[in-house]
């Protein structure tokens, strides 16, 4: 079975400081993967989504940067974080591109990052 | 375009008691619909999803919904509420290689 791991659970970051954020699928592969946020009393924003190894698309400009080194590895990324950057941060993926019938996303447990 | 509106932002039951989560949603396409659970500091869990088989969707932990096209509808129901519900609910519509969630419905379940 397919299983998606992320890491850390909890991050407290000062402003300024780097981040990197991981998340791993095992169990398929070429797998569509996804970051998502979500804020309080915000819903849940798409950040970045690739369907392939090298393959970055950015829903909304920001702060953050993703990468995919690995089918399985999705990676995200800041030089500096920002106060706004605080929030619960998800990784999911998909069998099919999002839209592809019948194929819901699959979440990890997210992190929680408090940029301080 | 698509669009979903989840609309009840908090619901309250009383352990034992049927419960209704509603959604509307506008697409269009020829929508995939699915519902996610959240518990605190959890990802979110898939309950059920809409495939256009049958219009009533059987999911796990007894909910199920009905996709209602004359009514843009796809409501989650569950008969008898477990303490364990007590979670946020998401409904999605999926389209055009779009996802779009609701803004979530909190569950709370009362002893």
């Amino acid at each position: 079975s397919q299983t998606i791991h992320q890491w850390p659970a909890t991050l407290v970051q000062p402003v300024g400081s780097p981040l990197s954020l991981e998340c791993t699928v095992e169990g398929t592969s070429n797998p569509n993967l996804y970051w998502y946020r979500q804020a309080a009393g915000r819903g849940l924003q798409l950040l970045f989504y690739s369907v392939g190894i090298g393959q970055i698309s950015s829903e909304v400009p920001q702060n953050l940067s993703a990468s995919r080194p690995q089918d399985r590895q999705f990676i995200l990324s800041s030089k500096k974080l920002l106060l706004s950057d605080s929030g619960f941060y998800l990784c999911a993926w998909s069998v099919l591109p999002t839209g592809g019938f019948n194929s819901p996303l699959h979440f990890g447990n997210g992190t929680r990052l408090t940029v301080t | 375009a698509q669009s979903v509106t989840q609309l009840d932002s908090h619901v309250s039951v009383s352990e034992g008691t049927p419960v209704l989560l509603r959604c509307n949603y506008s697409s269009s396409y020829s929508p995939s619909l699915f519902w996610y659970v959240q518990h605190p500091n959890k990802g979110l869990q898939l309950l059920l999803k809409y495939t256009s088989a049958a219009t009533l969707v059987k999911g796990i932990n007894g909910f199920e919904a009905e996709f209602k096209k004359s009514e843009t509808s796809f409501h989650l129901t569950k008969p008898s509420a477990h303490m364990s519900d007590a979670a946020e609910y998401f409904c999605v519509v999926s389209g055009n290689y779009k996802l779009s969630f609701g803004a979530g419905t909190t569950v709370t379940v009362r002893a």
